[in-house]
């Protein structure tokens, strides 16, 4: 079983549509992240969740809405997208044990969004 | 501003050496990182360096000279599954990681 599992691995919605992406980390880490990977650009941090709070919510349009039930599962609730948020959403997890961010993530594969 | 600068694509043979550069500018500096990303698939953690010199693991060394703002990942040995994109990410003085758009690396017979 793999450490970090995102699901699903591709989907393709209208701008109407609402979705949910998720992610599921077996790693017994206590840090989620989810990253938007567009073609040849660098990793874009989206939210971060530590000890199931959000620590980081860098200016993303709030059509995109995570959610952190617990330490093992995050979700992106996706809702009136636009085209240009079709990219390669990837979720990480890591171990956070002084508080600030140790820096070695482990991700998931990704699910390819595209929005028509 | 903060800013990666990594070469977009690199091309190599097979049984060869190739150096892939990273340069930096960020408030401060907390480690660098180089991740491997095999197309469709996850990125996985290469190595850490946060102090000057170089760090030898196998086939892959990473190198850092904090004074220069510079950073090589070489690989030796080539051999066709290091055929990815490596991406180069620092973390700064509020621990937040930079990340460089990471630089595709063709491998040929």
């Amino acid at each position: 079983e793999t450490g970090v599992t995102q699901t699903p691995r591709h989907l393709v919605m209208g701008m109407t549509n609402k979705k949910s992406l998720k992610c599921e980390q077996h790693l017994g880490h206590n840090a989620m992240y989810w990253y938007k990977q567009s073609a040849k650009k660098p990793l874009e941090l989206m939210f971060v969740y530590s000890l199931e709070e959000r620590v980081e919510n860098n200016s993303v349009p709030s059509r995109f809405s995570p959610e952190c039930p617990n330490s093992s599962h995050l979700f992106l609730h996706l809702h009136t997208l636009q085209p240009e948020d079709s990219a390669l959403y990837l979720c990480a997890s890591s171990q956070d044990e002084t508080g600030d961010y140790t820096g070695e993530l482990f991700f998931g594969e990704g699910s390819r969004l595209t929005v028509l | 501003g903060q800013n990666i600068d990594q070469p977009t694509e690199m091309t190599a043979t097979e049984g060869a050496i190739v150096q892939i550069n990273c340069t930096y500018q960020t408030s401060g500096f907390n480690g660098l990182f180089w991740y491997q990303q095999h197309a469709g698939e996850a990125p996985t953690f290469l190595s850490y360096n946060v102090l000057d010199g170089l760090e030898e693991k196998g086939r892959f060394s990473s190198f850092l000279s904090r004074s220069k703002g510079y950073s090589y990942l070489l690989l030796k040995e080539l051999q066709m599954k290091d055929s990815a994109s490596y991406l180069c990410a620092v973390m700064d003085s509020n621990y937040q990681l930079i990340w460089g758009a990471g630089t595709k690396l063709i491998i040929k017979p």
